[in-house]
């Protein structure tokens, strides 16, 4: 079984400030690690992932996500966060390996980011 | 290729009526995934598709609903006997050969008075 827990509902900093998002996650083998951004009333857009290799990986929008295997954890990162980076964020996890496995996307309750000027 | 489209982006039915939504993936994108979402909540998955074949349908999906991908290209997914538990916006997402994210559409947010 896959799942993905966000423990923060809602994330307040000011603009200027770093952003951190928090994300662990459990899955069966090698996991692909995944982060979305929603704004109102919209699809979910891909921001960036982790699949193998360095576990500093770097996204859009100035975002970034450090892959901790130990602490099967994977937070998203902003140094310097804007007011327009306000949204809901989502992390969600797959299986990885070979294609035929990789199965389906499970996605965390989500952590509404709310950037103040 | 303008990415994953979703017909309607809207519906307003009656409870007990039937309700079909479209999603039109990305053009080469093999895979096909339909979730819902409720206000504030994280997507929950229904059901995917590697090309035609549907290979996993949620256990907590009711058998009001169902899925096609006749030609492994567009899909559908219905609603029967609509309950106003079924509010919720409807996500379609496709993902292609060796790509490992998944792109979403826009959804489908379907109420049910």
């Amino acid at each position: 079984a896959q799942s993905v827990a966000q423990p923060e509902d809602q994330v307040n900093v000011a603009e200027g400030n770093p952003l951190t998002v928090k994300c662990t996650y459990s899955v069966s083998g090698n996991p692909y690690l995944f982060w979305y951004v929603q704004y109102p009333n919209r699809g979910l857009q891909f921001l960036l992932k982790y699949i193998t290799g360095d576990n500093l990986v770097k996204g859009s929008y100035g975002f970034e996500a450090e892959f901790n295997k130990s602490q099967t954890s994977f937070h998203l990162k902003k140094p310097s966060a804007l007011v327009s980076d306000s949204a809901l964020y989502f992390c969600a996890v797959r299986r990885g390996g070979t294609t035929d496995s990789w199965g389906k996307f499970q996605f965390g309750a989500g952590t509404q980011v709310v950037v103040t000027p | 290729d303008t990415g994953v489209s979703q017909d309607p982006r809207h519906k307003i039915t009656k409870r007990g009526q039937n309700v079909t939504f479209r999603c039109d993936p990305i053009s080469e994108h093999n895979r096909l995934y339909w979730y819902r979402q409720t206000l504030g909540q994280g997507p929950e998955f229904l059901t995917y598709f590697q090309n035609e074949a549907q290979l996993e349908k949620s256990r907590l999906l009711s058998d009001r609903f169902s899925a096609e991908r006749p030609k492994g290209s567009f899909s559908t997914l219905e609603i029967q006997r609509t309950e106003q538990g079924d509010s919720a916006m409807y996500l379609c997402a496709s993902s292609g050969k060796g790509v490992t994210e998944a792109f979403f559409g826009q959804g489908t947010r379907l109420t049910v008075v």
